[in-house]
C-alpha cells in the first residue's frame, strides 16, 4: 500500500519554464491537497480537491494550476516557473471530514 | 484570518530532558488539532490529534498534548526525549466541520543531544 505518491522527487527548471507535479494517492480519499513548504514558514496551502470534480483555492494560489483527473490523482501545474517558487511541495490526502491528512515525500523544486 | 502561532522556532536539548512545544491557534469557533512530525528528509507525519472529548490526547512514540480552550493553545510535551526525536514539528488547525484546510505554524526544529 504505497499510500500517498509524489513524482518528480527532484527537479531543477529555469525561469519561465512549465512544469506538472504529480500526486497519486491509492487509500480511496476523497480530498486531496497541495502544499509548499519554506523554511521559517510550515506549509501553506496552494488549491486543495474537497471531492472528485472541484477544486479550490488555498491561501497562495498565485502562479499555479491544478487538475482533479479523477479520484486518484491530483496535479499541481506551473505555468511559467519564477525563483519565488523555489520549494518544496507536498500533496496530501483524506477521507474527508475530520480525518488527519496523509502526505507524500514530497517535490523538492528548485527554478534558476 | 486564521493563524498558528509556534512559539520556539529552535530548541535543543539533551536526552532525558523534558519537552514542552508551545502551539496557540486564532479562531472563534471549534476546531480540530493536530500535531505532525517531519524526521530529516521525511514527509509529514501524524504525531496526535484532537476533536472533542478529554483535552489531554496521547500520541504516538510518547508524546501527549492538552488542548486549553481558554488559552487557544495545544501544546505537545514529552517527559524524556530521545535523539530519536530530533525532527521538526508542526502544529495545525481546522475549522471543524470545513472542508478540512489545514493552518500551520511555522514549525519548530528540535534537536536532541546525547
Amino acid at each position: 500500500n504505497a499510500g500517498v505518491t509524489q513524482t518528480p522527487k527532484f527537479q531543477v527548471l529555469k525561469t519561465g519554464q512549465s512544469m506538472t507535479l504529480q500526486c497519486a494517492q491509492d487509500m480511496n480519499h476523497n480530498s486531496m491537497y497541495w502544499y509548499r513548504q519554506d523554511p521559517g514558514m510550515g506549509l501553506r496551502l496552494i488549491y486543495y480537491s474537497a471531492s472528485e470534480g472541484t477544486t479550490d483555492k488555498g491561501e497562495v494560489p498565485n502562479g499555479y494550476n491544478v487538475s482533479r483527473l479523477n479520484k486518484r490523482e491530483f496535479s499541481l501545474r506551473l505555468e511559467s516557473a519564477a525563483p519565488s517558487q523555489t520549494s518544496v511541495y507536498f500533496c496530501a490526502s483524506t477521507t474527508g471530514g475530520n480525518q488527519p491528512q496523509h502526505f507524500g515525500d514530497g517535490t523538492r523544486l528548485s527554478i534558476l | 484570518a486564521q493563524s498558528v502561532s509556534q512559539h520556539n522556532h529552535h530548541v535543543i536539548l539533551s536526552e532525558a530532558a523534558s519537552l514542552e512545544l508551545g502551539c496557540n491557534y486564532s479562531y472563534g469557533g471549534t476546531v480540530n488539532l493536530f500535531w505532525y512530525v517531519q524526521y530529516p528528509g521525511q514527509h509529514l507525519q501524524l504525531l496526535l490529534k484532537y476533536f472533542s472529548g478529554d483535552p489531554l490526547v496521547k500520541g504516538i512514540k510518547g508524546f501527549e498534548a492538552e488542548f486549553i480552550k481558554s488559552k487557544f493553545s495545544f501544546n505537545l510535551r514529552k517527559p524524556s526525549v530521545q535523539w530519536s526525536d530530533t525532527a521538526e514539528y508542526f502544529c495545525a488547525v481546522t475549522p471543524s466541520g470545513g472542508y478540512n484546510k489545514l493552518i500551520f505554524g511555522a514549525g519548530t526544529r528540535l534537536a536532541v543531544h546525547p
